[in-house]
């Protein structure tokens, strides 16, 4: 069975400073990686995604994504934080083995508060 | 390019009453369809999936049910609402190869059992 862990509920970040917001994942055979974000009340929206390729992956609005293997993680990073990225961050998970009909597993979330 | 539609946004429900949730998506064949629950805010939990008509995997017991009467339609349903049942409900779909690995979410239903 695949799993993701987000071992942060909330982090706290101010405005103009980097930001990490970390994933650890389990998934047998190769991992395909995902993050989402969501504003309140809303669905969930692509930020980016690891395939296979460069380990570092750029996405929208500024954030970008290192993969690991070693350490089976997947961080989110921004190099300076704005208020406006103050959302719920999901990373997400699905094995590249079997069809991968059954979706996508996802973090519990991280609560991501920009500071002004 | 391909939309994802979910209605109705807000829904208050009294217990004991049935529910009927729709999802469909436009711009593309054969997605596989997904029902996920959110609750309090947090964690998203599959519910219902899909890859065809009448092809349904349920991933959890629970009050709920789904559909899929036509390819790019997916309907959440239940006959008799528990407060355990509210919760914030999104559709989603997504393929199995190349750009379509990522899901596509709908904006999500806001279930309240009273």
């Amino acid at each position: 069975a695949q799993s993701v862990a987000q071992p942060e509920d909330q982090v706290n970040v101010a405005e103009g400073n980097p930001l990490t917001v970390k994933c650890t994942y389990s998934v047998s055979g190769n991992p395909y990686l995902f993050w989402y974000v969501q504003y309140p009340n809303r669905g969930l929206q692509f930020l980016l995604k690891y395939i296979t390729g460069d380990n570092l992956v750029k996405g929208s609005y500024g954030f970008e994504a290192e993969f690991n293997k070693s350490q089976t993680s997947f961080h989110l990073k921004k190099p300076s934080a704005l208020v406006s990225d103050s959302a719920l961050y999901f990373c997400a998970v699905r094995s590249n083995s079997g069809g991968g009909a059954d979706g996508l597993t996802f973090g519990k979330g991280t609560h991501l508060i920009i500071q002004p | 390019s391909q939309t994802i539609h979910q209605w109705p946004a807000t829904l208050v429900q009294p217990v004991g009453s049935p529910l009927s949730l729709e999802c469909t998506v436009e711009g593309t064949s054969n997605p596989n369809l997904y029902w996920y629950r959110q609750a309090a805010g947090r964690g998203l939990q599959l519910l219902f999936y899909s890859v065809g008509i009448g092809q349904i995997s349920s991933e959890v017991p629970q009050n709920l049910s789904a559909s899929r009467p036509q390819d790019r339609q997916f309907i959440l349903s239940s006959k008799k609402l528990l407060l355990s049942d509210s919760g914030f409900y999104l559709c989603a779909w997504g393929g199995s190869t190349g750009v379509t690995l990522k899901l596509f979410f709908g904006s999500g239903t806001q279930l309240s059992v009273l």
